[in-house]
């Protein structure tokens, strides 16, 4: 059971807009900045999204994040085959004292 | 070229012990906390475990506070899991990862290794 909660699955067809959202609690979410990684299949993370909506170099502006009060999401507009991937909400956790991760987010483009 | 290269994983029994390396380059690797974050198979990230970037402060996830140490080598430029009292379940993918402060109290894990396998088993 992960301290931060994600859907198991999203989908979406070529060119829509799909959103993937991340829930946490005061401990976490609702005092740190929340981070956002992609992991192809067979591959290691890669950092999308810090400090809740930045994105790093590379990363095309089709990816976005925003966060409200305990909770975050991750949008991708103009979704592309190439999308088809796990996502990862993260974020420090004040009381556990360390990172925290959501379960994940198999997203599929159909 | 700056990446981060983990060795050290392998098969080892219940109760036993093993040490992954993580070599670092391209990159000031002393100006850097670091992180070990696994990923059981199938399942989703956990992180394990960090370092300050001189070495003297770590900390722990409490699933492995106690068997685990973390450490580091800043003139090899290479990060350290000890792990010790193995379990079925600390069976995972080991990815090393650089922590980059963006300023205003935000840190991500900008850099990830390959990663590498342990698996334990009788």
């Amino acid at each position: 059971q992960s301290v931060l909660t994600q859907p198991p699955s999203a989908s979406g067809t070529p060119g829509q807009r799909v959103t993937i959202s991340c829930s946490g609690g005061s401990s976490n979410i609702g005092s740190n900045t929340v981070n956002w990684y992609q992991q192809l299949p067979g591959t290691a993370p890669k950092l999308l999204i810090y400090s809740n909506n930045e994105r790093p170099s590379g990363v095309p502006d089709r990816f976005s994040g925003s966060k409200s009060g305990t909770s975050a999401s991750l949008a991708i507009s103009g979704l592309q085959s190439e999308d088809e991937a796990d996502y990862y909400c993260a974020t420090w956790d004040n009381s556990l004292n360390g990172w925290v991760f959501g379960g994940g987010t198999k997203l599929t483009v159909l | 070229e700056v990446q981060l290269v983990e060795s050290g994983g392998g098969l080892v029994q219940p109760g036993g012990s093993l040490r992954l390396s993580c070599a670092a380059s391209g990159f000031t690797f002393s100006s850097y906390w670091m992180h070990w974050v696994r990923q059981a198979p199938g399942k989703g990230l956990v992180w394990v475990s960090r370092v300050n970037s001189a070495g003297g402060t770590t900390s722990y996830a409490d699933s492995v506070k106690g068997r685990f140490t973390i450490s580091r080598d800043n003139a090899k430029n290479t990060l350290y899991l000890q792990m010790s009292s193995l379990r079925a379940e600390d069976t995972a993918v080991y990815y090393c990862a650089r922590s980059y402060y963006y300023g205003s109290e935000s840190y991500a894990f900008d850099m990830w290794g390959q990663g590498t396998m342990v698996t334990v088993s009788s």
